[in-house]
């Protein structure tokens, strides 16, 4: 079946660091690819997507490329803030289902 | 409209008891999910409905698990005799989709966490 596998956290950075958050996901057809977000206290919101191979989702100085030759779909942010601390997750879904997701990356930012 | 709306936020039950969550989808969305989300992992789907009919169940709602959207807005999760491994937080989302097949943003809640003593 479907799934996504996401790199274990925490990952702990400085301000201003660069991050990468790698996703690799198994798929039987063509799925979107999504990031979510859960700040503390919050509830999960949309990161950024993309829809078809080689599509480049990208919001809020994050950006990831949709690979379909490696299955992959990592998160990168070129500097990272206190404010980016959160638990990310990386999430696919085929047309006519569910959101599949991975288990969730924890990002501490320090400054 | 303020978002997907979930009540109560937090629930503590002893372990046998029934409980029940409600969810309040954003008003023109006619997709509703549940998921599960427990420590340390990801939401993992529960059911999804279409307007009022529930079109998908995962293997996880076990037959103490039940969920209802009788007018095709809210929706309610019924858990009977309840677990300790039932504690968890309990998801809402809704999409609006045109189609069985369109491929829309979920927006999720602020989920309701029980806690089965």
């Amino acid at each position: 079946g479907n799934s996504v596998t996401q790199m274990e956290g925490p990952v702990t950075l400085s301000e201003e660091a660069f991050l990468t958050i790698n996703c690799t996901y198994t798929a039987t057809g063509y799925p979107s690819l999504f990031w979510y977000v859960q700040y503390p206290g919050e509830g999960l919101q949309l990161l950024l997507k993309a829809t078809k191979a080689d599509d480049k989702g990208s919001n809020k100085g994050f950006e990831a490329t949709y690979r379909k030759e490696t299955t992959s779909f990592h998160l990168e942010k070129g500097s990272v803030q206190v404010s980016d601390s959160a638990v990310y997750f990386c999430a696919l879904r085929e047309a006519g289902t569910a959101l599949i997701f991975g288990k969730g990356t924890t990002l501490s930012v320090s400054s | 409209d303020t978002g997907v709306s979930q009540d109560p936020r937090h629930k503590i039950t002893k372990r046998g008891q029934n409980v029940t969550f409600r969810c309040d989808p954003i008003s023109e969305h006619n997709r509703l999910y549940w998921y599960r989300q427990t420590l340390g992992q990801g939401p993992e789907f529960l059911t999804y409905f279409q307007n009022e009919a529930q079109l998908e169940k995962s293997r996880l709602l076990s037959d103490r698990f039940s969920a209802e959207r009788p007018k095709g807005s809210f929706s309610t999760l019924e858990i009977q005799r309840t677990e300790q491994g039932d504690s968890a937080m309990y998801l809402c989302a809704s999409s609006l989709g045109s189609t069985p097949l369109a491929n829309t943003e979920a927006f999720f809640g602020q989920g309701t966490r029980l806690t089965v003593v």
